[in-house]
Protein backbone atom coordinates (compact mmCIF):
# COMPACT_ATOMS: atom_id res chain seq x y z
CA UNK A 1 0.00 0.00 0.00
CA UNK A 2 1.70 2.90 -1.03
CA UNK A 3 -0.98 5.73 -0.77
CA UNK A 4 -2.83 7.94 -3.41
CA UNK A 5 -0.50 8.27 -6.05
CA UNK A 6 -1.19 11.67 -8.28
CA UNK A 7 0.81 12.89 -11.38
CA UNK A 8 2.29 15.23 -11.98
CA UNK A 9 2.64 17.09 -8.83
CA UNK A 10 2.65 20.95 -10.61
CA UNK A 11 1.49 21.92 -14.08
CA UNK A 12 2.14 24.72 -15.80
CA UNK A 13 -0.42 25.54 -18.90
CA UNK A 14 -1.34 28.07 -21.13
CA UNK A 15 -5.13 29.67 -21.04
CA UNK A 16 -6.70 27.84 -23.54
CA UNK A 17 -4.75 24.34 -23.32
CA UNK A 18 -6.38 21.20 -22.56
CA UNK A 19 -4.52 19.70 -19.37
CA UNK A 20 -5.05 16.31 -17.93
CA UNK A 21 -4.12 14.61 -14.10
CA UNK A 22 -4.31 11.64 -12.93
CA UNK A 23 -5.24 9.49 -10.07
CA UNK A 24 -4.10 6.17 -8.80
CA UNK A 25 -6.12 4.73 -5.79
CA UNK A 26 -5.15 2.66 -2.96
CA UNK A 27 -5.51 -0.56 -4.68
CA UNK A 28 -8.72 -2.19 -2.03
CA UNK A 29 -10.33 1.16 -2.24
CA UNK A 30 -13.43 1.15 -4.32
CA UNK A 31 -14.25 4.96 -4.25
CA UNK A 32 -12.26 7.19 -5.65
CA UNK A 33 -13.11 11.33 -5.14
CA UNK A 34 -11.64 14.23 -6.87
CA UNK A 35 -11.44 17.77 -5.27
CA UNK A 36 -10.30 21.19 -6.01
CA UNK A 37 -8.85 23.62 -3.64
CA UNK A 38 -7.82 26.96 -3.73
CA UNK A 39 -5.95 29.39 -1.39
CA UNK A 40 -7.02 29.76 1.75
CA UNK A 41 -10.22 27.39 1.25
CA UNK A 42 -11.28 23.60 2.34
CA UNK A 43 -11.28 21.18 -0.21
CA UNK A 44 -14.22 21.47 -2.62
CA UNK A 45 -15.95 18.43 -3.98
CA UNK A 46 -16.43 17.91 -7.81
CA UNK A 47 -17.19 14.10 -8.61
CA UNK A 48 -17.10 10.72 -7.54
CA UNK A 49 -16.67 7.27 -8.78
CA UNK A 50 -17.64 3.87 -7.52
CA UNK A 51 -15.62 1.51 -8.88
CA UNK A 52 -15.58 2.14 -12.66
CA UNK A 53 -19.03 4.08 -12.31
CA UNK A 54 -19.69 8.01 -12.03
CA UNK A 55 -22.00 8.63 -9.34
CA UNK A 56 -21.92 12.57 -9.33
CA UNK A 57 -20.72 14.42 -11.58
CA UNK A 58 -23.56 17.24 -10.82
CA UNK A 59 -20.73 19.55 -8.85
CA UNK A 60 -18.15 19.49 -11.96
CA UNK A 61 -17.66 23.20 -12.10
CA UNK A 62 -18.27 23.49 -15.79
CA UNK A 63 -18.80 21.37 -18.99
CA UNK A 64 -15.06 21.76 -19.78
CA UNK A 65 -14.32 19.51 -16.41
CA UNK A 66 -14.41 16.13 -16.77
CA UNK A 67 -13.45 12.67 -15.51
CA UNK A 68 -13.35 9.00 -16.14
CA UNK A 69 -11.96 5.90 -14.55
CA UNK A 70 -11.68 3.02 -16.94
CA UNK A 71 -11.72 -0.43 -15.51
CA UNK A 72 -12.44 0.88 -11.74
CA UNK A 73 -8.59 1.48 -11.45
CA UNK A 74 -6.94 4.42 -11.97
CA UNK A 75 -8.47 7.64 -12.93
CA UNK A 76 -8.24 10.71 -15.00
CA UNK A 77 -9.56 14.58 -14.18
CA UNK A 78 -9.18 16.47 -17.91
CA UNK A 79 -9.75 20.44 -18.20
CA UNK A 80 -10.54 21.68 -21.35
CA UNK A 81 -9.80 25.11 -22.77
CA UNK A 82 -8.25 26.09 -19.30
CA UNK A 83 -9.15 29.85 -17.75
CA UNK A 84 -6.78 31.79 -15.03
CA UNK A 85 -9.33 30.60 -12.48
CA UNK A 86 -8.76 26.99 -13.28
CA UNK A 87 -5.33 27.40 -11.38
CA UNK A 88 -5.69 25.54 -7.69
CA UNK A 89 -4.50 22.23 -5.96
CA UNK A 90 -6.52 19.15 -8.16
CA UNK A 91 -7.20 16.73 -4.91
CA UNK A 92 -7.69 13.10 -5.45
CA UNK A 93 -8.91 10.83 -2.62
CA UNK A 94 -10.10 7.28 -2.30
CA UNK A 95 -11.57 4.88 0.45
CA UNK A 96 -13.23 1.95 1.34
CA UNK A 97 -17.25 2.91 0.97
CA UNK A 98 -17.80 5.68 3.18
CA UNK A 99 -14.96 5.21 5.21
CA UNK A 100 -11.07 5.91 5.35
CA UNK A 101 -10.80 8.90 2.80
CA UNK A 102 -7.37 9.09 1.95
CA UNK A 103 -6.04 11.90 0.04
CA UNK A 104 -2.75 12.34 -2.00
CA UNK A 105 -0.67 14.89 -2.30
CA UNK A 106 -2.57 16.90 -5.29
CA UNK A 107 -1.72 18.41 -8.52
CA UNK A 108 -1.05 22.13 -8.63
CA UNK A 109 -2.22 23.91 -11.65
CA UNK A 110 -1.20 27.12 -12.33
CA UNK A 111 -2.96 28.50 -15.64
CA UNK A 112 -0.78 31.33 -17.47
CA UNK B 1 -23.67 30.44 4.86
CA UNK B 2 -21.47 27.18 4.82
CA UNK B 3 -22.42 24.15 5.79
CA UNK B 4 -19.65 23.77 7.71
CA UNK B 5 -17.89 26.91 9.54
CA UNK B 6 -14.24 26.98 10.60
CA UNK B 7 -12.45 30.06 11.97
CA UNK B 8 -9.24 30.46 9.59
CA UNK B 9 -6.92 32.03 12.50
CA UNK B 10 -4.21 32.26 12.12
CA UNK B 11 -3.80 30.71 15.78
CA UNK B 12 -0.38 31.28 17.74
CA UNK B 13 0.23 29.49 19.95
CA UNK B 14 4.14 28.74 22.05
CA UNK B 15 5.29 25.54 22.32
CA UNK B 16 3.66 23.30 25.14
CA UNK B 17 -0.12 25.14 24.78
CA UNK B 18 -2.94 23.18 24.78
CA UNK B 19 -4.96 24.19 21.21
CA UNK B 20 -8.27 23.93 20.65
CA UNK B 21 -9.59 24.29 17.32
CA UNK B 22 -13.13 24.10 16.85
CA UNK B 23 -16.02 23.85 13.69
CA UNK B 24 -19.84 23.99 13.27
CA UNK B 25 -22.09 22.49 10.48
CA UNK B 26 -26.15 23.42 9.75
CA UNK B 27 -26.95 20.15 8.92
CA UNK B 28 -28.03 17.39 11.19
CA UNK B 29 -27.58 14.74 8.85
CA UNK B 30 -24.03 15.18 8.79
CA UNK B 31 -21.93 12.40 10.14
CA UNK B 32 -19.11 11.04 10.69
CA UNK B 33 -16.58 13.85 11.55
CA UNK B 34 -13.00 13.70 10.28
CA UNK B 35 -10.04 16.11 11.48
CA UNK B 36 -7.04 16.88 8.69
CA UNK B 37 -4.14 17.99 9.08
CA UNK B 38 -2.45 19.76 5.77
CA UNK B 39 1.07 21.11 5.57
CA UNK B 40 1.69 23.62 3.09
CA UNK B 41 1.85 22.44 -0.72
CA UNK B 42 0.51 18.74 0.45
CA UNK B 43 -2.55 16.77 0.80
CA UNK B 44 -4.17 16.32 3.47
CA UNK B 45 -3.40 13.58 6.02
CA UNK B 46 -6.38 12.40 7.98
CA UNK B 47 -5.31 12.54 11.79
CA UNK B 48 -8.63 11.45 13.30
CA UNK B 49 -12.44 10.12 12.77
CA UNK B 50 -15.04 9.94 14.92
CA UNK B 51 -18.93 8.34 14.77
CA UNK B 52 -20.81 9.62 17.65
CA UNK B 53 -20.76 12.40 20.03
CA UNK B 54 -18.50 12.05 22.82
CA UNK B 55 -14.92 12.44 23.04
CA UNK B 56 -12.03 10.39 20.84
CA UNK B 57 -8.26 10.29 22.19
CA UNK B 58 -5.11 9.31 20.02
CA UNK B 59 -1.76 10.63 21.57
CA UNK B 60 -1.74 13.96 22.00
CA UNK B 61 -4.89 14.83 20.12
CA UNK B 62 -8.43 14.53 21.47
CA UNK B 63 -11.51 15.09 19.02
CA UNK B 64 -15.14 16.11 20.64
CA UNK B 65 -18.46 15.91 18.94
CA UNK B 66 -21.21 17.42 20.49
CA UNK B 67 -23.81 16.36 17.81
CA UNK B 68 -26.64 18.38 19.93
CA UNK B 69 -25.41 21.57 19.27
CA UNK B 70 -23.62 20.86 15.46
CA UNK B 71 -20.21 21.58 16.85
CA UNK B 72 -16.81 19.66 17.03
CA UNK B 73 -13.59 20.47 18.49
CA UNK B 74 -9.81 19.03 18.20
CA UNK B 75 -7.57 19.64 21.03
CA UNK B 76 -3.80 18.95 20.70
CA UNK B 77 -1.60 18.78 24.19
CA UNK B 78 1.76 20.05 24.59
CA UNK B 79 1.71 21.53 21.38
CA UNK B 80 5.20 21.60 19.09
CA UNK B 81 6.55 23.65 16.23
CA UNK B 82 6.12 20.47 14.09
CA UNK B 83 2.27 20.85 14.61
CA UNK B 84 2.33 23.81 12.45
CA UNK B 85 -0.30 23.31 9.72
CA UNK B 86 -3.75 24.17 8.45
CA UNK B 87 -6.30 21.89 10.25
CA UNK B 88 -9.10 21.04 8.05
CA UNK B 89 -12.46 19.47 9.82
CA UNK B 90 -14.67 16.97 7.23
CA UNK B 91 -17.84 15.62 7.43
CA UNK B 92 -19.94 13.20 5.68
CA UNK B 93 -22.65 15.19 4.01
CA UNK B 94 -25.41 13.29 1.95
CA UNK B 95 -25.85 13.24 -1.67
CA UNK B 96 -28.90 12.33 -3.72
CA UNK B 97 -28.63 8.85 -3.98
CA UNK B 98 -28.35 8.02 -0.71
CA UNK B 99 -24.16 8.22 -0.65
CA UNK B 100 -22.15 10.56 1.23
CA UNK B 101 -19.00 12.39 0.34
CA UNK B 102 -16.81 14.22 2.45
CA UNK B 103 -17.44 18.24 3.30
CA UNK B 104 -14.84 20.56 4.30
CA UNK B 105 -14.56 23.33 6.37
CA UNK B 106 -11.80 26.15 5.40
CA UNK B 107 -9.48 25.13 7.97
CA UNK B 108 -7.49 27.10 10.17
CA UNK B 109 -3.85 27.71 10.24
CA UNK B 110 -2.19 26.73 13.59
CA UNK B 111 1.57 28.48 13.91
CA UNK B 112 3.30 26.85 17.41
CA UNK B 113 6.34 28.63 18.06
CA UNK B 114 9.48 27.37 20.11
Amino acid sequence: DTGVSQDPRHKITKRGQNVTFRCDPISEHNRLYWYRQTLGQGPEFLTYFQNEAQLEKSRLLSDRFSAERPKGSFSTLEIQRTEQGDSAMYLCASSVADRGYTFGSGTRLTVV
Amino acid sequence: QKEVEQDPGPLSVPEGAIVSLNCTYSNSAFQYFMWYRQYSRKGPELLMYTYSSGNKEDGRFTAQVDKSSKYISLFIRDSQPSDSATYLCAMRAPLSGGSYIPTFGRGTSLIVHP
